[in-house]
């Protein structure tokens, strides 16, 4: 079964303002990384942030781990209509080794 | 590096005939692959793990018989959907755990299958 959540399911914004999506998971994990998939496409790896680490940065992407939460967010920053896509979290768990994706967040950037 | 290939990139069968995908791990070797699916709308499901040289260990819910997995080697992972019928139709998507041992993973660009 999935384990990650995201949330909002979807979200609306103007081109130039910030965008910020959450996910939430039920286990320990190795790693949690992000992806973008546009539409009909297959999916982009945007960031992986291990399970020592509370926060990285990528460009315009900020990420954070709470793994005392088991939450992680993604922020995009001075979004752009091109960030119109859907963005998942996948979790590494711990002992399986494999990855389960979240129902994913469906970001539109207004130009 | 660490680029994972899948052929073909798209395919449309007829119902009731079987279509094989290849997930290749281009510059890294895998022993461990793993296949997903993905309906419209809908979040990626994992189908089954996939281990060079043994068995593969499908998930819940997911038929070994109709989705026959083989891992003959350590960039080679193929999975053929027998019997194929319009509900089959979907996205899947492959991807590859470096050997080197990390639990990185390494997804696929996806196959996109239509059965009419």
């Amino acid at each position: 079964s999935q384990q990650g959540e995201e949330d909002p399911q979807a979200l609306s914004i103007q081109e130039g303002e910030n965008a910020t999506m959450n996910c939430s998971y039920k286990t320990s994990i190795n790693n949690l990384q992000w992806y973008r998939q546009n539409s009909g496409r297959g999916l982009v790896h945007l960031i992986l942030i291990r399970s020592n680490e509370r926060e990285k940065h990528s460009g315009r992407l900020r990420v954070t781990l709470d793994t005392s939460k088991k939450s992680s967010s993604l922020l995009i920053t001075a979004s752009r209509a091109a960030d119109t896509a859907s963005y998942f979290c996948a979790t590494v768990n711990t002992n399986a080794g494999k990855s389960t994706f979240g129902d994913g967040t469906t970001l539109t950037v207004k130009p | 590096g660490a680029v994972v290939s899948q052929h073909p990139s798209w395919v449309i069968c007829k119902s009731g005939t079987s279509v094989k995908i290849e997930c290749r791990s281009l510059d890294f070797q895998a022993t461990t692959m793993f296949w997903y699916r993905q309906f419209p709308k809908q979040s990626l499901m994992l189908m089954a793990t996939s281990n060079e040289g043994s068995k593969a260990t499908y998930e819940q819910g997911v038929e070994k018989d109709k989705f026959l997995i083989n891992h003959a080697s350590l960039t080679l992972s193929t999975l053929t959907v027998t019997s194929a019928h319009p509900e089959d139709s979907s996205f899947y998507i492959c991807s590859a755990r470096d050997v080197a041992g990390s639990y990185e993973q390494y997804f696929g660009p996806g196959t996109r299958l239509t059965v009419t």
